[in-house]
């Protein structure tokens, strides 16, 4: 299916553990980004990348680790997840000023 | 960094009123966009403004980029229960499309 999927949806996981949450698209988009919703925040930017093989830190990136060695592919690890990790992530990718956004995960750190 | 606030953080309409929303800025933007999040969802683009002083239309949906370019209105004309969701304001700069979010406007519609 064209478009940008997230998987998995919804992921309880536990405190110390590492996670990765998978992000693809079929646009050959060259921008991809990663967001965190939380409430009273909004949409926050935790690493975003211009093309395969560059990659850039947002907002709030401590905790995070990214990687893109192809085009369509923007994974998100958690390499020890914490309790204020717990939230809706979100992956977008861009071309000439929209972003489209995938459906999100719903992690939860326990 | 940049910071986006985004008033008010609620609003409890009737169907068929108008709404109004907006967004301050505490640097300049050269883009300004509005999302719409449905429940479950993640955000969809509304409207995009490029110009400073540009008023937008999409349907019921009206935007305008301030004269100062560091705010955004958005206004919604004659509410229906489809209009129920988050709207977030977005800025965007020259050279880079990542994009900083507002905190958004919970619509809900009191039956």
């Amino acid at each position: 299916d064209a478009g940008i999927t997230q998987s998995p949806r919804y992921k309880i996981t536990e405190t110390g553990r590492q996670v990765t949450l998978m992000c693809h698209q079929t646009w050959s988009h060259s921008y991809m980004f990663w967001y965190r919703q939380d409430l009273g925040h909004g949409l926050r930017l935790i690493y975003y990348s211009a093309a395969a093989d560059i990659t850039d830190k947002g907002e709030v990136p401590d905790g995070y680790v990214v990687s893109r060695s192809k085009t369509e592919n923007f994974p998100l690890t958690l390499e020890s997840a914490t309790r204020s990790q717990t939230s809706v992530y979100f992956c977008a990718s861009s071309a000439y000023l929209e972003a489209f956004f995938g459906q999100g995960t719903r992690l939860t750190v326990v | 960094g940049q910071q986006l606030n985004q008033s008010p953080q609620s609003m409890f309409i009737q169907e068929g009123e108008d709404v109004s929303m907006n967004c301050t800025s505490s640097s300049i933007f050269n883009t300004w966009l509005w999302y719409k999040q449905d429940p479950g969802e993640g955000p969809v683009l509304l409207i995009a403004l490029y110009k400073a002083g540009e008023l937008t239309s999409n349907g019921r949906l009206t935007a305008q980029f301030g004269i100062t370019r560091k705010d955004s209105f958005l206004n919604i004309s004659a509410s229906i229960p489809s209009d129920v969701g988050i709207y977030f304001c977005a800025g965007q700069n020259f050279g880079n499309e990542k994009l900083t979010f507002g905190t958004g406007t919970r619509l809900t519609i009191i039956p």
